[in-house]
């Protein structure tokens, strides 16, 4: 069965970067893009952007660019998000998404930026 | 950016009741390959996102079917015909036709 599986909790210091993966299982990994979804504490869902495993194209919502960046290991079907000068606002739990976009979901992975 | 507008944000129900969420684009989700990226999503208490349906009107595998989907253009609605304890949660639209690609701000559905 279809499953992705994302690294887990990270305590980051503010102004630092963080590197998180999805592992890929049960489809061809290069077939589908990966979506990023960020969510906010008891809030709502916001797009980051998607990569294309096969290809390495990727797109970006600008409100994230310089912010975010998507690489892929199609060896291992991994991809991972790289979020770069965190800040407090940063703190969120971060999804990736595969399959018709959104058919299929991680478990999330926290990040919390403090001090 | 597309914006999608849910109404209502709070919706509250009794087993076996019927509810609609509606979801409304600021522009129109048909893309110009003639597909229409219009999706629900169902967010039960502490864990990830679930697809209910997809293009509109398209059941996703192992979904139950008092799920349906409607609309075209910029206007659509999720219907529960008959909502079980199971539906609690909070339903979001999601629009994948414009990137970026957005979410609406998401409709709760609590059970009396």
């Amino acid at each position: 069965q279809v499953q992705l599986q994302q690294s887990g909790a990270e305590l980051v210091k503010p102004g630092s970067s963080v590197k998180m993966s999805c592992k890929a299982s049960g489809y061809t990994f290069t077939s589908y893009y990966i979506y990023w979804i960020k969510q906010r504490p008891g809030q709502g869902l916001e797009w980051i952007g998607r990569i294309g495993p096969g290809s390495g194209d990727t797109n970006y919502n600008e409100k994230f660019k310089g912010k975010a960046t998507f690489t892929v290991d199609k060896s291992s079907s991994t991809a991972y998000m790289q979020l770069s000068s965190l800040t407090p606002e940063d703190t969120a739990v971060y999804y990736c998404a595969s399959v018709m976009g959104f058919a299929y979901w991680g478990q999330g992975t926290l990040v919390t930026v403090s001090s | 950016d597309v914006v999608l507008t849910q109404t209502p944000p709070t919706l509250s129900a009794t087993i076996g009741q019927s509810v609609s969420i509606s979801c409304r684009s600021s522009q129109s989700l048909l893309h110009s390959n003639g597909n229409t990226y219009l999706h629900w999503l169902l967010q039960r208490p502490g864990q990830s996102p679930q697809l209910l349906i997809y293009s509109v009107s398209r059941l996703e595998s192992g979904v139950p079917n008092r799920f349906s989907g409607s609309g075209s253009g910029t206007d659509f609605t999720l219907k529960i015909s008959g909502v079980e304890a199971e539906d609690l949660g909070v339903y979001y639209c999601v629009q994948g036709t414009h990137a970026p690609f957005t979410f609406g701000s998401g409709t709760k559905l609590e059970i009396k």
